[in-house]
């Protein structure tokens, strides 16, 4: 199994809303990364589990929660977003930290109204 | 700090021409990656690089690194529409937890 799987798929949310974007890899990879894209940009790392631990935050505002259930599950909790958030959130993996090849999901595009 | 640069950002082509995208990266690294990603689609693995003169090849894509230049090609052979995507190429520092990072992306569009 060499997939990563992101659900849901597609999310409107307003702007008191709470949800959560989830993700899950079966290929071992103890990496797991949230990552943020918007139209006709490159991805933005956002946070890294290394071995479910948060190694890097890179400066996400609070209303972005993440959180690592096990190593095959990455989950990203969404609260008071701002419509500037919508935008398509990828789940990747890699066999380790700084090991390179990442393994994206077909990602969630987030709309907030 | 590892800064990736790509050129072209956008090229537009005819399709059986030959083309060649750069990736600069500006500091030490071994490690380079190639992703595809379609409109509206995540990202695709291509290439993985890992040593100087590493050449990969699938298909009408070739890639290549050269550590000494700072410098990997993603060479394509007479193209065909089907190679219309966003190109990215991902460099990885040498030091243990540095972090990937993505190039601006190129947009390639083949007409047909």
């Amino acid at each position: 199994d060499t997939e990563v799987t992101q659900t849901p798929k597609h999310l409107v949310m307003g702007m008191t809303n709470k949800k959560s974007l989830k993700c899950e890899q079966h290929m071992g990879h103890r990496a797991m990364y949230w990552y943020k894209q918007k139209a006709k940009k490159p991805p933005e790392l956002m946070f890294v589990y290394s071995y479910e631990k948060l190694s890097i935050n890179e400066s996400v505002p609070s209303r972005f929660s993440p959180e690592c259930p096990n190593s095959s599950l990455l989950n990203l909790h969404l609260h008071a977003l701002q419509p500037e958030d919508s935008a398509l959130y990828l789940c990747a993996s890699s066999l380790h930290w700084a090991t390179g090849e990442l393994f994206f999901g077909e990602g969630s595009r987030l709309t907030v109204l | 700090e590892l800064k990736v640069e790509q050129n072209p950002l956008f090229l537009s082509m005819q399709e059986g021409k030959n083309y060649t995208i750069y990736c600069n990266y500006s500091t030490t690294s071994d490690r380079l990656y190639w992703y595809r990603q379609d409109p509206g689609k995540s990202l695709e693995s291509l290439f993985v690089l890992l040593s100087n003169g590493a050449v990969k090849q699938e298909g009408r894509l070739m890639a290549s690194l050269d550590t000494k230049a700072r410098l990997s090609t993603l060479h394509i052979t007479a193209a065909v529409h089907d190679l219309s995507a966003t190109y990215f190429c991902a460099v990885e520092g040498m030091n243990r937890d540095d972090k990937i990072i993505f190039g601006k992306g190129t947009r390639l569009h083949i007409l047909p």
